[in-house]
């Protein structure tokens, strides 16, 4: 089946620095892919849509400077929290959906923990 | 815009039970639902997923329903495991090609 990679699976970080993480399709092709946030004992909200090259459109309330997405190719879109902070630890996790059928399939997520 | 609810929100049951998780969904025009498990800390595992125009799903011990115009649906789970602990999450797709709304979920444990 489908599978989408995420790079990586959790990382830990000082405030102030830049965390990119990195959501691949292996084996299709997305011209769309999604990111979602998931904080403690929450359900995951969409933060932004990735648009193979174009801008990605962001969720209300979501800082489009402070999460930049890059989706330069079919099978890779990035998201780098700048200046990270501590409340921007939280479960990241992006999803792409294949053409035919359109069904979605998800990375296995990144824990993001600012120290 | 979709609001998609779950109840219970939580749910203890001893080992061996059939157990029912509810979702509903605000708007009815859907293009799929899909049940989602998660394990404490980790990604989403599929579960079943229906599409707009199907009535009900089946893998193994589940069975998962939809009522589009009434925006339900179901999931069943039989013969319940302490392995089925988790949360369950409902996701509904408005529209082809566009992103889930997921609801809060049921967490969901199972004593042996």
């Amino acid at each position: 089946g489908a599978v989408v990679s995420q790079h990586p699976s959790w990382v830990i970080c000082k405030s102030g620095t830049s965390v990119k993480i990195e959501c691949r399709s292996l084996d299709f092709q997305a011209t769309t892919m999604f990111w979602y946030r998931q904080f403690p004992k929450q359900s995951l909200m969409l933060m932004a849509t990735s648009n193979e090259g174009s801008k990605a459109t962001y969720e209300q309330g979501v800082e489009k400077d402070k999460f930049l997405i890059n989706h330069a190719s079919l099978t890779l879109s990035t998201l780098t929290v700048t200046s990270a902070h501590p409340e921007d630890s939280s479960f990241y996790i992006c999803s792409a959906g294949r053409t035919s059928g359109y069904i979605q399939y998800f990375g296995a997520g990144t824990r993001l923990s600012v120290l | 815009k979709q609001e998609v609810t779950q109840i219970p929100a939580a749910l203890s049951v001893p080992e061996g039970e059939n157990l029912v998780l509810n979702c509903s969904f605000t708007d009815s025009a859907i293009y799929n639902l899909q049940w989602f498990r998660q394990d404490p800390g980790k990604g989403l595992t599929s579960l079943l997923l229906i599409q707009s125009s199907q009535r009900e799903q089946t893998s193994g011990r589940l069975n998962a329903s939809l009522d589009k115009s009434s925006g339900r649906s179901t999931l069943y789970i039989a013969a319940s495991q302490p392995g089925d602990s988790a949360t369950y999450l409902c996701a509904v797709v408005h529209n082809y090609g566009q992103n889930f709304v997921f609801g809060p979920g049921t967490r969901l444990s199972v004593l042996p």
